[in-house]
């Protein structure tokens, strides 16, 4: 399978854990991204990398979270101190760099903080 | 006001009906515009992107009305395996994608 993949697919924490996931974009993806989604809303940006740097962070990534993607590959994404209203699907997805490439999407991590 | 907003639905059409959904963005420097398909509990797929000509595949078509800020898609002769939820998707400068809620179909027998 050369698609996006993540990993796990499930996890239930209790509120105060950390957590991390990760995810394995496309193998010639330069760009990987991650998003959030609730139940009944679009994804939400989070974050994104070109290569090992990550470029642009949204405001909803609070100092809880931080991603890092340290060999240009693969890419990791901590959730420290869990709250509640963390739990959701979180998305990465991977492109090509350039405006009309399209970006595809893994499997998701599905995050239950109980 | 969102930077991306649709009609969340739910849309409930018989096999066979033509229906529509448009999707409006905020952001007129926008450059590239995205559907995709999610069924329940997966992930996003990419269904097609826009072009400004507009552009078709198969039963399904997309236009983009850049005077007027929206992108609609029209499916024809829907069948049961098209029921999901429709997402609509603006680039944004840097490459991130901003979403719709999207648009739930349900296409009955």
């Amino acid at each position: 399978d050369t698609g996006v993949s993540q990993d796990p697919r499930h996890k239930i924490t209790k509120r105060g854990q950390n957590v991390t996931f990760r995810c394995d974009p496309i193998s010639e993806h330069n760009r990987l991204y991650w998003y959030r989604q609730t139940l009944g809303q679009g994804p939400e940006f989070l974050t994104y990398f070109q290569n090992e740097a990550q470029l642009e962070k949204s405001r909803l990534l609070s100092d809880r979270f931080s991603a890092e993607r340290p060999k240009g590959s693969f890419s990791t994404l901590e959730i420290q101190r869990t709250e509640q209203g963390d739990s959701a699907m979180y998305l990465c997805a991977s492109s090509l760099d350039g405006r009309d490439y399209e970006q595809y999407f893994g499997p998701g991590t599905r995050l239950t903080v109980t | 006001r969102k930077e991306v907003e649709q009609d969340p639905g739910p849309f409930n059409v018989p096999e066979g009906a033509t229906v529509a959904f448009n999707c409006t963005y905020s952001n007129s420097a926008s450059q590239s515009f995205f559907w995709y398909r999610q069924d329940c509990r997966k992930e996003p797929k990419l269904l097609m992107s826009v072009y400004s000509s507009g552009n078709e595949d198969g039963r399904f078509t997309a236009q983009l009305n850049r005077a007027s800020q929206y992108i609609s898609l029209l499916i024809r002769d829907s069948k049961l395996s098209d029921s999901a939820t429709y997402l609509c998707a603006v680039k944004s400068q840097g490459g991130k994608l901003i979403f719709g809620q999207g648009t739930e179909l349900s296409v009955k027998p």
